[in-house]
């Protein structure tokens, strides 16, 4: 069974704070990874993907894979109320081809 | 450029009544795939064709059957429509390897 595992929060954040959103994965052959953000009605849009160990930084967003730990994380710098959405992680577990799992998602809220 | 088009936005049903929905992508991709999202379990694989001509069950393909129409279309058939089958569905297409998947608006389903 391949699975993609987040915790479903909420996670609660004041304005200006560190966001740290968790994720991980089962198949241990595994080569790229996504997050997505999804606001409430609307479909997920792509934030960040990252295919190589270590962190991948992107303007307020940082991006962390540990494939021997089966673990990827998202850092939100300097939250702000716009943040606030459900973040979904994404695993391609395809080979040939891809094939994408999702995690359940995590909602944040960031307070004003 | 639309990207990823899906029809209808909304839908009711009634129990035992059978729908298509529609997809359609712009970007040339190989790659389709059908998802539903329920509250609190993210975005589940329904059926997923990687390209022309091919197409294989996800993780949740009871109820449902697919047509691959031609590269830019794939379609998603409830032959008879069941309550638990009331959820939000989105369409996504992707290159055939590497990258991200990119989602349709969504449509809402719901069976009386």
């Amino acid at each position: 069974q391949k699975e993609v595992e987040q915790n479903s929060g909420p996670l609660s954040v004041p304005e200006g704070a560190i966001a740290s959103l968790n994720c991980t994965y089962s198949d241990r052959g595994s080569q790229s990874f996504f997050w997505y953000r999804q606001y409430s009605g609307k479909s997920p849009e792509l934030i960040m993907f990252i295919y190589s160990n270590g962190d991948k930084e992107d303007g307020r967003f940082t991006a962390q894979l540990n494939k021997a730990s089966q673990y990827v994380s998202l850092l939100i710098r300097d939250s702000q109320p716009s943040d606030s959405a459900t973040y979904l992680c994404a695993v391609n577990m395809g080979y040939n081809f891809n094939k994408f799992y999702f995690g359940s998602g995590t909602k944040l809220n960031v307070k004003p | 450029n639309a990207g990823v088009t899906q029809t209808p936005k909304f839908q009711v049903l009634k129990t035992g009544q059978s729908m298509t929905l529609q997809c359609a992508q712009d970007m040339n991709h190989n790659s389709m795939y059908w998802y539903r999202q329920d509250p609190g379990m993210g975005l589940r694989l329904i059926y997923y064709s990687a390209s022309e001509g091919t197409t294989d069950k996800g993780e949740v393909p009871n109820g449902y059957n697919v047509s691959r129409l031609n590269k830019r279309e794939f379609s998603l058939r409830l032959e008879s429509a069941a309550p638990s089958q009331t959820s939000v569905y989105f369409c996504a297409s992707s290159e055939l390897r590497g990258t991200e998947a990119f989602f349709g608006q969504g449509t809402r389903l719901t069976v009386v």
